[in-house]
């Protein structure tokens, strides 16, 4: 059973930081391409982050871009999320995804169940 | 970058009613397009992908249609655990992957 847990998520002041990990498991996790989407409280989808299974493509969000940092670790079956920077306007639940075929860039299969991150003094 | 659209913004609808949600997008994108239902406090889940292709274990009652600009889901017979917000989003110019602002369907 594919399985994706966020983790890492809590209050931190404006101008902080947070990592954010997703531990993998129940698929080959080095073969597929991940992603991070947010959704703020009582509003839609926002893809935040996407990295491709070797970690040779990686892009951003124009609102996140210069302070967030998308790695992973296929070794360790898990995708991170590095927060620098942090802005009242990334609080939101991060969800990361899994793109669901090998290589090609369709849709999102499965999602973690999400974690909060609040950026508040 | 690709702006979505969604029509309506909510609809209230009746148990076994036809539901149809409209997904445009500011210019083509072939049929790389998804469908996702998002029940609250839960994360999204996949429907149709490639515009038309239902993902594995999806009800067949749900069904997505359409290319270049113009998108559309429909609920042939509208259930209980149906009543969500769906997103569409779109793969096939990116960065950044769109989604749509949402379409919430609750109970007449």
């Amino acid at each position: 059973e594919v399985q994706l847990v966020e983790s890492g998520g809590g209050l931190v002041q404006p101008g902080g930081s947070l990592r954010l990990s997703c531990a993998a498991s129940g698929f080959t996790f080095s073969s597929y391409s991940m992603n991070w989407v947010r959704q703020a409280p009582g509003k839609g989808l926002e893809w935040v982050s996407y990295i491709s299974s070797s970690s040779s493509t990686i892009y951003y969000a124009d609102s996140v871009k210069g302070r967030f940092t998308i790695s992973r670790d296929n070794a360790k079956n898990s995708l991170y999320l590095q927060m620098n920077s942090l802005r009242a306007e990334d609080t939101a639940v991060y969800y990361c995804a899994r793109d669901m075929v090998q290589g090609v860039i369709m849709a999102f299969d499965y999602w973690g169940q999400g974690t909060l991150v609040t950026v508040s003094s | 970058d690709i702006q979505m659209t969604q029509s309506p913004s909510s609809v209230s609808a009746s148990v076994g009613d036809r539901v149809t949600i409209t997904c445009r997008a500011s210019q083509g994108i072939s049929s790389w397009l998804a469908w996702y239902q998002q029940k609250p406090g839960k994360a999204p889940k996949l429907l149709i992908y490639a515009a038309s292709s239902l993902q594995s274990g999806v009800p067949s009652r749900f069904s997505g249609s359409g290319s270049g600009t113009d998108f559309t889901l429909t609920i042939s017979s509208l259930q209980p655990e149906d009543f969500a917000t769906y997103y569409c989003q779109q793969a096939n110019s990116f960065p950044p992957f769109t989604f749509g602002p949402g379409t919430k369907v609750d109970i007449k």
